[in-house]
């Protein structure tokens, strides 16, 4: 079966640190990954996809199909940072996006 | 614009009673997808659709349903609830590829 995991619950971080939040998936085909964010108080919004290649708010991330991992990078973290993250993803063909459950990044000052 | 709307934002049901959840989606947008959210979990994808018909559903049972009206508005209905139906229901429009998720409906069961 399609699965997206995310193997940390809460990730810690100083402010100005790098970032890495890991995400893997298991499927054979081609997928579209995507990263969505859900701030305090605010709605679950679209961070940044694989096939747009866009660095969002310093945020990257590459898709290692090797490694099946799409893992979302920024190299110095800032506190507005903080937020939950969820790893996603579409297979081709098809039109429902699976999601992982998810990483709180907390950014510490 | 003002996105998509769900309602209502909360309510409390009771063990074998009936739900039914509203969303708007975002401007230009016609198909909606609903997922459930449990706590400290990531959206399950219950179903979505378009054109007024069901698409895709996801790993739900059967109590799980929905509707989309001709204005692509929808709703989602659940019977028979059960404690474990408590959660928080997310709807989304999507354009291109991207979701667009309301604030979501959060039902307790009793």
């Amino acid at each position: 079966a399609q699965r997206v995991t995310q193997p940390e619950k809460l990730l810690s971080v100083f402010k100005g640190a790098p970032v890495e939040l890991k995400c893997n998936y298991s499927y054979s085909g081609s997928p579209e990954l995507f990263w969505y964010v859900q701030y305090s108080r605010q709605r679950l919004q679209l961070l940044l996809r694989h096939i747009s290649r866009e660095s969002i708010k310093g945020f990257t991330a590459d898709l290692n199909k090797g490694e099946t991992s799409f893992h979302l990078k920024k190299p110095f973290a800032q506190e507005e940072d903080s937020a939950m993250y969820y790893c996603a993803l579409r297979w081709d063909g098809d039109d429902k996006i699976i999601f992982g459950k998810g990483t709180r990044l907390h950014i510490l000052p | 614009d003002a996105g998509v709307t769900q309602s209502p934002t909360h309510l409390i049901k009771t063990r074998g009673q009936q739900v039914t959840l509203r969303c708007s989606p975002k401007s230009g947008h016609d198909t909606v997808s609903w997922y459930q959210q449990a706590l400290g979990q990531g959206p399950q994808f219950i179903f979505q659709y378009y054109e007024e018909e069901e698409r895709q559903r996801g790993n739900f049972p059967d109590r799980f349903s929905g509707h989309q009206f001709p204005n692509y508005s929808s709703e989602l209905n659940v019977n028979a609830l059960l404690l474990g139906d408590s959660a928080l229901y997310l709807c989304a429009s999507s354009s291109l590829g991207e979701l667009f998720f309301g604030e979501g409906s959060r039902l307790t069961v009793l």
